[in-house]
């Protein structure tokens, strides 16, 4: 069974903080990968598209790992507005992690 | 543009009821998805419907139907709901599955209790 897992969190960081998750599959063959953030009792809204060759967009950097078959989204600076809960996806066999919430603090 | 609509937004149901899930998107996507949402589970597909015509099944589809009804519209139905059904249902579409170009967009889901 494939399989995509999340560490489910949560993650309480102060303001300014820079924090990572981590997002492991189980499907070798699979090359792209999508992080989502979801807000509270919100739909999935696509934030970044995870390749081999990595992603950055300003304060958020996502990186693919296909050796270890995992996938990263790194947050530096956290914002209070950061605060949701972060999916990733695996393009190829349309699953889902459960998902990392994360908590900005001031 | 209104992307992806759902409808209802909310609905109680008792034990053996049925109902039906609409979904339309205005994106000319050529996919369109299911999922339910479950907490500590995170987004299960049900069914999904890669283009106009054909559907298929998902990681788990007991106890639903779809019906892919044109490019725009891919509904889900309960022939006759049960309590396990309780979830949060979104409908998503894209413009292609399986490949890069992937991006999934989402409606803002039903909240459905079975009970």
């Amino acid at each position: 069974r494939k399989e995509v897992e999340q560490d489910p969190g949560p993650f309480n960081v102060p303001e300014g903080a820079t924090v990572a998750f981590n997002c492991t599959y189980s499907n070798s063959a699979s090359q792209s990968f999508f992080w989502y953030r979801q807000d509270c009792r919100k739909e999935p809204k696509l934030l970044m598209s995870v390749y081999s060759s990595g992603n950055e967009d300003g304060r958020f950097t996502a990186q693919l790992n296909r050796a270890s078959q995992y996938i990263s989204l790194l947050i530096r600076d956290s914002k209070l507005s950061d605060s949701a809960t972060y999916l990733c996806a695996d393009v190829l066999d349309m699953r889902f992690g459960a998902g990392t919430r994360l908590t900005v603090k001031p | 543009n209104a992307g992806v609509t759902q409808t209802p937004k909310f609905q109680v149901l008792k034990t053996g009821q049925s109902m039906t899930l609409q979904c339309a998107q205005d994106m000319n996507h050529n996919s369109m998805y299911w999922y339910r949402q479950d907490p500590g589970m995170g987004l299960r597909l049900i069914y999904y419907s890669a283009s106009e015509g054909t559907t298929d099944k998902g990681e788990v589809p007991n106890g639903y139907n779809v019906s892919r009804l044109n490019k725009r519209e891919f509904s889900l139905r309960l022939e006759s709901a049960a309590p396990s059904q309780t979830s949060v249902y979104f409908c998503a579409s894209s413009r292609e599955p399986g490949t890069s170009n992937n991006e999934q967009f989402f409606g803002p889901g039903t909240r459905l209790t079975v009970l």
